[in-house]
């Protein structure tokens, strides 16, 4: 079956670092992205990995490690605009059929 | 960037009746579009690829003869939901990908709220 999980809630300060994990067990990988979605919104693209490693793109980073099934999106300088909820996606096929994770949501405090 | 056009942002409509929803991309052509289901706090279930010129492909657990998928033109996929129940009440999410994009990832509409009383 396809799974991909994510901590359900988190929380932190404005200013500090938060890394939000992801777990993937899926039939096929052909690349996860993250998006961000404040409530009742569309969800936005923050990342895309492909490849084992680290991406960085201004405050956020998401890194992919292949073999272990996992990812992490990094926030640094954290702002009271983010909190939202995060959301994991990962593409099976090839086709941009996405599978999500359960979502993170991340609320951060003055 | 791409964008994608979803209207209406939100309707109520009474159980029994039929709604429709519209999916439109801007400046760019989608031969592939999504529609999701998003209920509160959880995350975006996949219902079903809606293919320009063809059949759409439901995903498992969602009823075709339900919710029904034209994707009659590359800029436009409407998702009409029949038969309303308030069990329908849900969040409804479009997305699409404009293949010239490198950003690799799928631009969504902006949602549907359907709420059935």
């Amino acid at each position: 079956g396809q799974n991909i999980d994510q901590p359900t809630e988190m929380t932190a300060t404005e200013g500090a670092i938060v890394q939000i994990n992801c777990t993937y067990q899926t039939s096929g990988f052909n690349g996860l992205f993250w998006y961000q979605q404040h409530a009742g919104e569309a969800p936005t693209f923050l990342s895309y990995n492909v490849l084992d490693g680290l991406e960085e793109k201004g405050r956020f980073s998401s890194f992919l490690s292949r073999s272990k099934g996992y990812s992490y999106l990094l926030l640094k300088e954290l702002q009271m605009k983010d909190s939202a909820s995060y959301l994991c996606a990962v593409d099976t096929s090839g086709t941009y059929k996405y599978i999500f994770g359960t979502g993170t949501r991340l609320k951060v405090l003055a | 960037g791409a964008v994608v056009s979803q209207h209406p942002s939100r309707v109520i409509c009474k159980s029994g009746t039929s709604v429709k929803i519209e999916c439109r991309s801007l400046d760019f052509q989608a031969t592939t579009m999504f529609w999701y289901r998003q209920f509160p706090k959880q995350s975006l279930m996949l219902m079903a690829t809606s293919n320009e010129g063809s059949k759409a492909t439901y995903e498992q657990g969602v009823e075709k003869d339900k919710f029904l998928i034209n994707h009659a033109s590359l800029t436009l996929s409407t998702l009409t939901v029949t038969s309303a129940h308030p069990e329908d009440s849900s969040f409804y999410i479009c997305s699409a990908r404009d293949s010239e994009d490198s950003n690799y990832g799928y631009t969504f509409g902006s949602g549907t709220r359907l709420t059935v009383v």
